[in-house]
C-alpha cells in the first residue's frame, strides 16, 4: 500500500528558531509531492511542489523552503521561524486522475 | 483563474438530518472535482470524487453530482451521524499533474 508519513507530529519552536519537517512516501516511485499549509479557520495553501528528485517549484513567497533529496522524501525547512508560520502543515502526493493523498500532518505552534 | 467556492460554516445539525454542503467552482475546461473530509487533529481523507460532466460520486452514503450548467458540485447526505462531524473540503484539480485549489472548508457538527 501507498504510505505518507510525517515526522514529528507536533512540534513548538521559538521565533526565530529553524524548522526541518520531513515527508516519506512508501509504495510508489517518482510521486509528485506536495506540501501545504492549513492556518487557523483558513483552507489549505500550496507552498511547494515537487515533480522529482531536486525538481521543487514554489508558489508563495516566503521565509519557507523545500528539498527533495531522494525519490520519495520532501523536506520543508526554515532558517529562521516567524509567528505566522504556525499552522497545520500537510504532505501530500499525486495519484490516479489528479486525486491526491495526504499525510497526517505536522502540527507547528511559533511562540 | 481557477477557484472553488463552498458554503461558509459552521453547519450544525441533529441526528438523522438531510445534509447539503454547497460548491461552485471557476475553471477553463471541465476539471475533476473532489471532496475531502478533515476528521479533528488529522490530515485529509478523499470522500469522493468526480472526474467529467454529470459524473456523480459517492461513498459512505455521501454524493456529489458534477454539474457543468451551474458549475456546481453540491455535497449531500440523506441521514447525518455524529461520526460525520468533520470539515469538509471541495476541491478542483487546477490540470494535470499540478495542485489541488481547494475551498476554504465548511464545519459541520452532528449533534444526538
Amino acid at each position: 500500500s501507498q504510505t505518507i508519513h510525517q515526522w514529528p507530529a507536533t512540534l513548538v519552536q521559538p521565533v526565530g528558531s529553524p524548522l526541518s519537517l520531513e515527508c516519506t512516501v512508501e509504495g510508489t516511485s517518482n510521486p509528485n509531492l506536495y506540501w501545504y499549509r492549513q492556518a487557523a479557520g483558513r483552507g489549505l495553501q500550496l507552498l511547494f511542489y515537487s515533480v522529482g528528485i531536486g525538481q521543487i517549484s514554489s508558489e508563495v513567497p516566503q521565509n519557507l523552503s523545500a528539498s527533495r533529496p531522494q525519490d520519495r522524501q520532501f523536506i520543508l525547512s526554515s532558517k529562521k521561524l516567524l509567528l505566522s508560520d504556525s499552522g497545520f502543515y500537510l504532505c501530500a502526493r499525486q495519484g490516479a486522475q489528479e486525486t491526491q493523498y495526504f499525510g497526517p500532518g505536522t502540527r507547528l505552534l511559533v511562540l | 483563474g481557477n477557484s472553488v467556492t463552498q458554503m461558509e460554516g459552521p453547519v450544525t445539525l441533529s441526528e438523522e438530518a438531510f445534509l447539503t454542503i454547497n460548491c461552485t467552482y471557476t475553471a477553463t475546461g471541465y476539471p475533476s472535482l473532489f471532496w475531502y473530509v478533515q476528521y479533528p487533529g488529522e490530515g485529509l481523507q478523499l470522500l469522493l470524487k468526480a472526474t467529467k460532466a454529470d459524473d456523480k460520486g459517492s461513498n459512505k452514503g455521501f454524493e456529489a453530482t458534477y454539474r457543468k450548467e451551474t458549475t456546481s458540485f453540491h455535497l449531500e447526505k440523506g441521514s447525518v451521524q455524529v461520526s460525520d462531524s468533520a470539515v469538509y473540503f471541495c476541491a478542483l484539480a487546477r490540470q494535470a499533474g499540478t495542485a489541488l485549489i481547494f475551498g476554504k472548508g465548511t464545519t459541520l457538527s452532528v449533534s444526538s
